[in-house]
């Protein structure tokens, strides 16, 4: 069956742009998270959608970061006005997760690679 | 905030060697782990998902354990192949109950031929 899709694939941007990523979670999948990874910093979450919940957005690290999810399937993740240290690779999972304190296994999207300028 | 390290950064091994990955947490409370693999230019793809209340889980030639009391997991891989050559990530979800994970910073795995 389809996995985890994310669009663009690569995404190169000039400083103070804003940027939209997409992710399409697998099909019944309740729970979808973002996460960045970064040169030399690991893997770190961003923030988690569970079913019409409030969203944990703990890990956004500033007010330019937002994200949505659309009719509990597809998330669009904004970054208003790039900075470079924004450039990563974002990454996208979503997990069957029933309910919020369910745990399940998370499938990965291949990521989008931002690269600010 | 969970800490979570990888030793070693990066591992070659001839192929059909028998090797363990170590991954080390500061916080006890945890609710389970994941091994992942990751290979260049993809996402990542889940091995093995390991509950708090277990000790290991075991797919084909992959071994994963979890020691809370001494804040440690191995993924052992046996008779390592060239396909396996990736990078190795372990995560961890705390007990909030949330589902976010803290990953470490990986393991490059290469098996030479």
């Amino acid at each position: 069956g389809a996995g985890v899709s994310q669009s663009p694939s690569n995404k190169v941007t000039e400083k103070g742009k804003d940027v939209e990523l997409r992710c399409d979670p697998i099909s019944g999948h309740t729970a979808l998270y973002w996460y960045r990874q970064s040169l030399g910093q690991g893997l770190e979450f961003l923030i988690y959608f569970q079913g019409n919940s409030a969203p944990d957005k703990s890990g956004l690290p500033s007010d330019r970061f937002s994200a949505e999810r659309t009719g509990g399937s597809v998330s669009t993740l904004t970054i208003q006005r790039t900075q470079q240290e924004d450039s990563a690779v974002y990454l996208c999972a979503s997990s069957l997760a029933l309910s919020s304190t369910s745990t399940d296994t998370q499938y990965f999207g291949p990521g989008t690679r931002l690269t600010v300028l | 905030k969970q800490e979570v390290t990888q030793i070693p950064a990066a591992l070659s091994v001839p192929e059909g060697e028998n090797l363990v990955l170590n991954c080390s947490f500061t916080d006890s409370a945890i609710y389970n782990l994941q091994w992942f693999r990751q290979d260049p230019g993809k996402g990542l793809t889940s091995l093995l998902l390991i509950q708090s209340s277990q000790r290991e889980q075991t797919s084909g030639r992959l071994n994963a354990s979890l020691d809370k009391s001494s804040g440690r997991s191995t993924l052992y891989i046996a008779a390592s192949q060239p396909g396996d050559s990736a990078t190795y990530l372990c995560a961890f979800a705390d007990q909030t109950g949330a589902n976010n994970l803290f990953f470490g910073t990986g393991t490059r795995l290469t098996v030479i031929p």
